[in-house]
């Protein structure tokens, strides 16, 4: 069965620190993995990583893809309050439309 | 706005009535899909719309569970005979249809649904 785990489940940091979230998955035929971002109401996209594009950055976020080892990590430095927020993982099972999220990882940004 | 839009955002209902929610995705999105989402967890996938056909349905979606998207534009999520678990934020999601590796999905704001 596909599955994706997130770790820390939460994380409650001071303004200004920099935050690692991971993300490990098992899945038949990965296609690719996406980052969300979650606060009161619908997951906003963040990234997508593939073979053909592991690791990405926008602004004070990256994040890479080890597809070997079978996990990807979300790195945001310098945060800011109004990074507190849900970040969902999901992956892309090969064969299949689907998104299959793990549980999320609350982060709070303390000002 | 040109998002994914859905009503109503929020519905109470009794035990055992039949409730309907409609997904409107953006307007060029072919693909068309539904997840239910539970406190302190992930979303999980419910069913896929291509156009106006279903092509993938979770165990997850029990009979009394049916989706519909008539005419490849909106789409309703109806649940018969609703049971205290159905309680969750069920979301709507489109996204173009393209090939390669591309899966990226915009979601709507969900429905949060209370079964008392």
């Amino acid at each position: 069965e596909d599955k994706v785990v997130q770790s820390p489940l939460s994380l409650v940091v001071h303004e200004g620190d920099t935050v690692t979230l991971n993300c490990s998955y098992e899945v038949t035929n990965f296609r690719s993995l996406l980052w969300y971002k979650q606060e009161k109401k619908a997951p906003t996209f963040l990234f997508m990583l593939t073979s053909s594009g592991i690791e990405k950055k926008s602004g004070r976020l990256s994040s890479i893809l080890d597809k070997k080892e079978l996990f990807s990590i979300l790195n945001i430095t310098a945060t800011q309050t109004g990074d507190s927020a849900i970040y969902l993982c999901a992956v892309t099972p090969g064969g299949a439309q689907k998104l299959v999220f793990g549980q999320g990882t609350r982060l709070t940004i303390n000002p | 706005d040109t998002g994914v839009s859905q009503d109503p955002r929020h519905k109470i209902t009794k035990r055992g009535q039949n409730v309907t929610f409609r997904c409107d995705p953006i307007s060029e999105h072919n693909r068309l899909y539904w997840y239910r989402q539970t406190l302190g967890q992930g979303p999980e996938f419910l069913t896929y719309f291509q156009n106006e056909a279903q092509l993938e349905k979770s165990r997850l979606l029990s009979d009394r569970f049916s989706a519909e998207r008539p005419k490849g534009s909106f789409s309703t999520l109806e649940i018969q005979r609703t049971e205290q678990g159905d309680s969750a934020m069920y979301l709507c999601a489109s996204r173009i249809g393209t090939s390669g590796w591309d899966n990226e999905q915009f979601f709507g704001p969900g429905t949060r649904l209370t079964v008392l």
